[in-house]
């Protein structure tokens, strides 16, 4: 089984905002409610920002959205700021027993 | 306050074994959806196998590259989840991390370990 496909980069300037893609298959992303987008700085532990596609865990700022079409999942993050710089993974479930990854999108705040 | 602790990184030479520990409190543990993912260094994340709560089965799904050679267990008396690996490979090299995931009424809720260093090399 691949990993998801993400872009690299994506940059955006403050108060913009940037949109990351994901993109699968009809076995994974495009078959799965269990889409997840992770937030990760430099020497940290990953922070989960979105789960089950658009739901956010508490205490998330209603800026990042998640959305899916077809084979695709994306990440919206509105209005950014200097502190969401930073790795951005997806990743979506298998058939519920196998976890994907997607190779991770570095967000660069201009 | 919520707090998962890992632990049990090493240098271990090819073929070597190790157990990493992860250790939680703060919230109902034997609920938890217990997750080991690793990140080799300036990779991305790799899921690498999960163990459900008792209540849902217990039961343990593995990633490919570590089925056969990693084992996941847990021990809700004494809110630890571990990590036992045989076989190792220098490929294995990376920080581990566990992951729980629980419920916290209709939201989930979702909690990483700080994350233990694994080095493989003769």
């Amino acid at each position: 089984q691949s990993a998801l496909t993400q872009p690299p980069s994506a940059s955006g300037s403050p108060g913009q905002s940037v949109t990351i893609s994901c993109t699968g298959t009809s076995s994974d992303v495009g078959g799965s409610i269990h889409i997840s987008w992770y937030q990760q700085h430099p020497g940290k532990a990953p922070k989960l920002l979105i789960y089950q596609v658009n739901k956010r865990p508490s205490g998330v700022p209603d800026r990042f959205s998640g959305s899916r079409s077809d084979n695709t999942a994306s990440l919206t993050v509105s209005g950014l700021q200097a502190e969401d710089e930073a790795n951005y993974f997806c990743s979506s479930y298998v058939d519920d027993n196998l976890k994907l990854f997607g190779g991770g999108t570095k967000l660069t705040v201009l | 306050e919520v707090q998962v602790v890992v632990s049990g990184g090493d240098l271990v030479k090819p073929g070597g074994s190790l157990r990493l520990s992860c250790a939680a409190s703060g919230f109902t543990f034997s609920n938890g959806w217990m997750t080991w993912v690793r990140q080799a260094p300036g990779k991305g994340l790799e899921w690498l196998g999960r163990i459900k709560p008792n209540a849902d089965g217990g039961t343990i799904d593995y990633a490919p590259p570590v089925k056969g050679r990693f084992t996941i267990s847990r021990e809700d008396s004494k809110n630890m989840v571990f990590l036992d690996m045989t076989g190792l490979k220098t490929e294995d090299t990376a920080i581990y991390y566990c992951n729980i995931g629980v419920w916290c009424g209709n939201l989930l809720c979702d909690y990483w370990g700080q994350g233990t260093l694994v080095t493989v090399s003769s």
